[in-house]
């Protein structure tokens, strides 16, 4: 298995521009979430799925879409790229059903630098 | 929501000796707590968790300890190496809430020889 990918690695955007960051699992897990980490702020969440179809809002939501249409990929979208969104974005996936299930395992990040 | 709280911010200890890194959770609905440990560039990777039917667990030079009363827990790591260095993040989820874990803000531990 190749667990959680993410792509692009590495990602310079100017102010305005839009991208999609990728992330994708092959564990058929039903969770998936996205972070950002900021330095001396901790991994927040932006958004995440519990499923095909279904994702809701976390802690930083906007100035990002995202959509869950497989149960394998879910991609956060940057609408209009800003200053403030440089950052370094993890993907996550959990079982999600409670025991063992609960841990989440991450993709390897995108560092996004907005100028 | 929930609300983590980490302390030390940075932690310095010489080689061989203990690192504990505190944390406290405010949602007494949260059951489960990981710890994950980041190198410089990588990703996060779990090391230790908990769930709050248990008051403590090892593996290895490992333990995490759970206070539910308190709402704390910690990390303890003994006889530390200088691959211990790194920073830890602890994290705080009510299971049955779609997986939202929250965060503390993390520890860099560095481990001197």
């Amino acid at each position: 298995n190749a667990g959680v990918t993410q792509t692009p690695k590495f990602q310079v955007l100017k102010t305005g521009q839009s991208m999609t960051l990728q992330c994708a699992q092959d564990m058929n897990h039903e969770y998936m979430s996205w972070y950002r980490q900021d330095p001396g702020m901790g991994l927040r969440l932006i958004h995440y799925s519990v499923g095909a179809g279904i994702t809701d809002q976390g802690e930083v939501p906007n100035g990002y879409n995202v959509s869950r249409s497989t149960t394998e990929d879910f991609p956060l979208r940057l609408l209009s790229a800003a200053p403030s969104q440089t950052s370094v974005y993890f993907c996550a996936s959990s079982f999600g059903q409670g025991g063992r299930a609960d841990t989440q395992y991450f993709g390897p990040g995108t560092r996004l630098t907005v100028l | 929501g929930e609300n983590v709280e980490q302390h030390p911010s940075t932690l310095s200890v010489q080689e061989g000796d203990s690192a504990v890194i505190k944390c406290t959770y405010s949602d007494s609905a949260s059951n489960y707590f990981p710890w994950y440990k980041q190198e410089l560039g990588k990703r996060p990777q779990l090391i230790i968790d908990i769930r709050s039917n248990v008051g403590e667990k090892k593996d290895q030079r490992i333990a995490v300890t759970l206070n539910k009363t308190a709402k704390h827990f910690s990390l303890h790591i003994t006889e530390t190496q200088p691959e211990d260095s790194a920073v830890y993040f602890c994290a705080a989820i009510a299971t049955g809430t779609a997986s939202k874990l929250t965060f503390g803000t993390g520890t860099r531990l560095q481990v001197t020889l």
